[in-house]
């Protein structure tokens, strides 16, 4: 079936370091969206790419959509320890109502 | 405006009890889609309700589970003669329909003793 594998499951950084979550899906996508969930609490939407090679930031959030897309990447510069959390993205597939998750990269950043 | 609201937060029950889990979805969300997270884990979709459409309950895990959503609005997930295997988070999100952002609720933690 269709998925999308997320990788690292676990980074563990040095406040001030940067961080990267990687995405990759076994078909393309209509679309990719990203979701942080703080612990303790549930998934918050960040944002949606949709075109070939989409580059969006905001403030220290990078995120891009491969050029095939089937794959993406959320880049943090310099983390902060308001940055813990799971990150998620989630693809859509054609023009399907469904969402298929990644596993989440969890992030813990030590002051 | 008011958010995606789950009731009960939080749910306890033994072993082949049935439980009820609710979900009112933001005001004017035509979507509306039920999740599982077992801890320290990924979402796993189970069903999607859109409008008067039939609903999508492809990921409903066994014919224990089953859904309703009542006036297109609140919805209720059932789970019959409970599992240990079904503890976990029960997530409820909506989405407007045309737009794709989800909005989930806070959750419904259910344990099964």
């Amino acid at each position: 079936g269709q998925q999308v594998m997320q990788i690292p499951q676990y980074q563990h950084v040095q406040e001030g370091e940067d961080f990267t979550t990687y995405c990759n899906s076994s078909t393309t996508l209509s679309n990719i969206q990203w979701y942080k969930q703080r612990p303790g609490g549930h998934p918050v939407f960040l944002i949606q790419l949709v075109k070939s090679g989409e580059v969006k930031k905001q403030k220290r959030l990078t995120f891009q959509f491969g050029e095939a897309k089937k794959n993406s990447s959320l880049h943090i510069t310099a983390t902060q320890t308001t940055d813990v959390g799971t990150y998620f993205c989630a693809g859509r597939v054609d023009s399907s109502y469904k969402l298929i998750f990644g596993s989440g990269t969890r992030l813990l950043v030590r002051p | 405006g008011a958010g995606v609201s789950q009731s009960p937060s939080n749910k306890v029950t033994e072993k082949g009890k049935d439980v009820e889990l609710r979900c009112d979805p933001i005001s004017g969300h035509t979507a509306l889609y039920w999740y599982r997270q077992s801890l320290g884990q990924g979402l796993e979709f189970l069903i999607y309700f859109q409008g008067n459409s039939a609903p999508d309950k492809s990921g409903l895990p066994s014919d224990r589970f089953s859904a309703e959503r009542t006036g297109g609005s609140v919805s209720t997930l059932t789970i019959q003669r409970t599992q240990q295997e079904d503890s976990a988070v029960y997530l409820c999100a909506s989405s407007s329909i045309g737009a794709d952002t989800q909005y989930f609720g806070p959750g419904t933690r259910l344990t099964v003793l």
